[in-house]
């Protein structure tokens, strides 16, 4: 049973455009969430998180978005850039601590010149 | 400062063997936390390490296990290997303990590629 879904595997974008990956969960526990980048041969890298008390939070080009009716969080990319290609994992915790982090299968962002 | 460092990078076993996994932490960081990556189910958590002492536990059968020393190095142990256990195994250093609070970055190593043949 998976608690946290990214249901699209890959994305393309084309360089300057808006990346919009997304990340549904089940479990209304959670109370924080974040995304990681990943590059071959490279371990992820933390890139934004969000707490469950806010329904937004921004850094520089990145932006996560939280909709806790739906069970829903997305994070937009703006503008895109070739350097952004990588995979993107979304994770959810609960409790107040990182410990445990579930984590969603990822989606392989493609950004084109 | 150097990041966290995992060896080996590779590895080949044959199924019913163990095999023995090394991470070594950023400078300072004592939390040392274990993930396994695999196609089919994505990233999973295996067990925290923090001050020598197992704080966090996935669920994983206890084949897999592992131990941290005095100097917050780490050390995941799987024994009698299965085909399913062909995986990127990653760990990620933290300043203190994945419970301690939400604001606690990891950061990971590049991970060890276990082939199970």
């Amino acid at each position: 049973d998976q608690q946290v879904k990214q249901n699209s595997p890959s994305l393309s974008v084309q360089e300057g455009r808006i990346s919009i990956l997304n990340c549904d969960y089940t479990n209304s526990m959670f109370d924080y969430f974040l995304w990681y980048k990943k590059y071959p041969a490279e371990g992820p890298t933390f890139l934004i998180s969000i707490s469950s008390i806010k329904d937004k939070n921004e850094d520089g080009r990145f932006t996560v978005f939280l909709n806790k009716s739906a069970k829903h969080l997305s994070l937009h990319i703006v503008p895109s850039q070739p350097g952004d290609s990588a995979v993107y994992f979304c994770a959810a915790t609960r409790g107040g601590s990182q410990g445990n982090l579930i984590f969603g299968k990822g989606t392989k962002l493609s950004v084109k010149p | 400062k150097a990041g966290v460092t995992q060896t080996p990078r590779y590895l080949i076993k044959t199924r019913g063997q163990q095999v023995t996994l090394s991470c070594s932490p950023i400078s300072g960081h004592r939390s040392v936390s274990w993930y396994q990556q695999t196609p089919g189910q994505g990233l999973q958590f295996l067990f925290e390490y923090f001050s020598e002492t197992q704080r966090n536990k996935g669920n994983f059968p206890g084949r897999f296990s592992g131990r941290q020393f005095s100097n917050s190095r780490s050390e995941m142990n799987v024994s009698t290997l299965e085909l399913g256990d062909s995986a990127l195994y990653l760990c990620a250093s933290s300043l203190v303990s994945l419970a301690a609070s939400w604001y606690n970055e990891q950061f990971f190593g590049p991970g060890t590629r276990l082939t199970v043949l």
